[in-house]
């Protein structure tokens, strides 16, 4: 059964920063690897989904990279605002299962 | 742009209650998913549909908890009866077709559901 990990569980950095957001999965046999974010009582949107044939996706100043052989993918964002807090979350698509597979989230806070 | 519709966006009901969750995927998306969300956790996976077929129920507690999507569009989550631990977020997603490589699932808004 696939599992996913995200680290660190909450993050708090001031305006400007660059910063890093780890996922692990235990299953590398994986369609996708996907980031979402999650504002506070709402749905989640698609972030970045990379293929697993790929090593990486760029969407503006949000890059995320993916190793399926030590089964880790990170999220990095440049030049953090404050639009930017959100919950963070990794999800992995295949590994056994149809629907996707999430880890618990990384709540960010950017502080002005 | 196409969305993932749910209602009711809240829901407060007491124990033992019977309650729905309603879904409209995005035209043409033939897959749906009901997620269910606890506080401080990521979604967990209930129920799968392809068209009007369960692909996978595993997770779905099916003493109390039941989906149907009866002409293959939208979909209804039923829970009879409610229990304390059922509060949560339910969220609905799609996707066309089956999940590959290339495709992504698109979420609704979710129903936030709190059992008194």
């Amino acid at each position: 059964k696939q599992e996913v990990t995200q680290i660190p569980a909450a993050l708090s950095v001031p305006e400007g920063e660059n910063l890093v957001l780890n996922c692990s999965f235990t299953d590398s046999a994986i369609y996708n690897l996907q980031w979402f974010r999650q504002d506070p009582g709402k749905g989640l949107t698609s972030l970045l989904l990379i293929q697993s044939s790929q090593r990486e996706q760029t969407s503006g100043r949000l890059n995320a990279s993916l190793d399926k052989s030590s089964g880790r993918s990170t999220l990095y964002i440049a030049a953090s605002q404050p639009g930017d807090s959100a919950t963070y979350l990794c999800a992995a698509s295949g590994g056994g299962a149809d629907g996707l597979t999430f880890g618990k989230g990384t709540h960010l806070i950017i502080q002005p | 742009e196409a969305e993932v519709a749910q209602s009711p966006r809240y829901k407060i009901t007491e124990k033992s209650q019977a309650v729905a969750f309603w879904c409209d995927p995005i035209s043409g998306h033939a897959t749906l998913y009901w997620y269910r969300q606890i506080l401080g956790q990521g979604p967990e996976l209930l129920v799968q549909f392809q068209d009007e077929s369960v692909v996978d129920d595993s997770q779905l507690p099916k003493d109390r908890f039941s989906a149907e999507r009866l002409k293959g569009v939208d979909s209804t989550l039923k829970i009879q009866p409610a229990e304390l631990g059922d509060s949560a977020m339910y969220l609905c997603a799609s996707s066309f077709p089956r999940l590959s490589m290339e495709e992504t699932q698109y979420f609704g808004p979710g129903t936030r559901l709190l059992v008194l």
